[in-house]
């Protein structure tokens, strides 16, 4: 099975500083890629996926993840953050189930990102 | 518009009492899943459905149960051989071809 490391639990920064979560997984085989965003007392909100392909996706309000197979990373990344980007941050990544016939999601533990004035 | 709905947001019981948490979509989704998330722990998975009257074990299922009777619904039982059932509790869904998850707004029990 898989799983998946967010290597900082809590990350302080400055309004308008660059910012990196960083996120490992366990497996090397073919997988898919999400990182999710949740604000306080809500659901999760997909900010970014990587399926194939660039290995540098794009995603929702500036942010940019890199899939980087040989080193099994995905960290999410934003040139300059806004006040507004205060909230936790989940890397997940698919795999198939023991069946596999469905996809299933690990999440790491979590990323709480606090953007200060 | 289509989406994920839960209900009650905020839900309080006493110990020793089951409750149930309403789950319902209508995005035509076939798959359905379960999560309950601690602070600090991430999201763990209880139960999955992939389709109607059929459901699979997550890794945490001890003390949950659930039902699948129809394809837009699949609401989540907490007994009371659930050990420490306070926690907040998000429903999800995705089409069996595409396994991007759409969240719903999540369900915070409290056992009192």
């Amino acid at each position: 099975a898989q799983s998946v490391t967010q290597l900082d639990s809590q990350v302080p920064v400055f309004e308008e500083a660059p910012v990196e979560l960083r996120c490992n997984y366990s497996s090397s085989v073919s997988v898919y890629l999400f990182w999710y965003v949740q604000y306080p007392n809500q659901g999760l909100q997909l900010l970014l996926k990587y399926l194939s392909g660039s290995t540098l996706v794009k995603g929702i309000n500036g942010f940019e993840a890199e899939f980087n197979k040989s080193q099994t990373s995905f960290h999410l990344r934003k040139p300059s953050v806004h006040i507004s980007d205060t909230a936790e941050y989940f890397c997940a990544v698919s795999e198939r189930d023991s069946g596999g016939s469905n996809y299933k999601l690990t999440f790491g533990k979590g990323t709480l990102l606090t953007v200060n004035p | 518009d289509g989406g994920i709905t839960q209900s009650p947001k905020y839900l309080f019981r006493k110990e020793g009492q089951n409750v149930t948490l309403s789950c319902e979509q209508n995005l035509n989704h076939d798959a359905m899943y379960w999560y309950r998330q601690d602070p600090g722990q991430g999201l763990r998975l209880i139960y999955y459905s992939q389709i109607v009257n059929d459901f699979q074990k997550g890794d945490i299922a001890e003390g949950y149960s659930v039902s699948r009777e129809k394809k837009e619904s699949f609401p989540l039982t907490v007994t009371s051989a659930q050990k420490n059932p306070t926690a907040f509790y998000l429903c999800a869904s995705n089409d069996r071809d595409y396994n991007e998850q759409f969240f719903g707004p999540g369900t915070r029990l409290t056992v009192l």
